[in-house]
């Protein structure tokens, strides 16, 4: 079973600071996806990196996919209090069907 | 262009009763997934089913929990005698294609509470 780990688990920071969230794994994913949720709907795909190393951008949000495709890392600058939510980041595994989702962060940005 | 509906959004029921949560894919889309989302915890796989087949159904409880995808009208998820420990948020899923590697449309979930 393939399993990801996501840090930290809770974030509460001041609009305009910087973060960086992890994803991290022993196991090797044919990709690493990020998700954003809110309260009450399902999540909804932000970004999906697929080659070891890759980097994206999306305004204020990079992604990073590891050489290894084993971890990832997102990053916002400059957050802004519509940033709050529960960040998933999710692998696809190499064979089969299914994504493995780590437990989440969840994004406070206080005005 | 709708996205993935799913209805109901929240279903109360007692123990021992049964369950049902539809979800219907994005148009032009044959690949469904359910997955499950417990109380603080992440999201975990339950099936995967093209129209009228079941392809992975390796996350599922083996009692009590079936899936159908049928030739017409939307994917079911049934859940028969209802425990406490299945209240849960119940989310579809949908893709054009068979390949995971570059993520799904999900839909508002259907939240279960049992009592």
């Amino acid at each position: 079973t393939q399993l990801l780990e996501q840090s930290p688990q809770f974030l509460s920071i001041q609009e305009g600071e910087n973060l960086t969230v992890y994803c991290n794994s022993s196991s090797v994913f044919s990709s690493l996806q990020w998700y954003r949720q809110e309260p009450g709907e399902g999540p909804v795909l932000l970004v999906t990196v697929v080659t070891g190393g890759e980097v994206k951008k999306l305004k204020r949000l990079t992604f990073q996919f590891g050489d290894a495709r084993k971890d990832s890392s997102l990053h916002i600058t400059a957050a802004q209090p519509g940033d709050t939510g529960l960040y998933l980041c999710a692998g696809a595994e190499t064979s089969g069907s299914r994504l493995t989702f780590g437990e989440g962060t969840q994004l406070t940005v206080n005005p | 262009n709708a996205g993935v509906m799913q209805n109901p959004r929240h279903l109360v029921r007692r123990r021992g009763q049964e369950a049902r949560l539809r979800c219907s894919p994005m148009k032009g889309h044959s690949h469904v997934y359910w997955y499950r989302q417990l109380p603080e915890e992440g999201l975990k796989f339950m099936v995967y089913l093209q129209k009228e087949n079941i392809i992975d159904e390796s996350g599922m409880p083996k009692e009590r929990f079936s899936a159908e995808f049928p030739k017409e009208g939307p994917s079911i998820l049934r859940i028969q005698q209802v425990v406490r420990g299945d209240s849960a948020a119940y989310f579809c899923a949908s893709s054009p294609i068979a390949l995971t590697v570059f993520g799904y449309t999900f839909g508002s979930g259907t939240r279960l509470t049992v009592v």
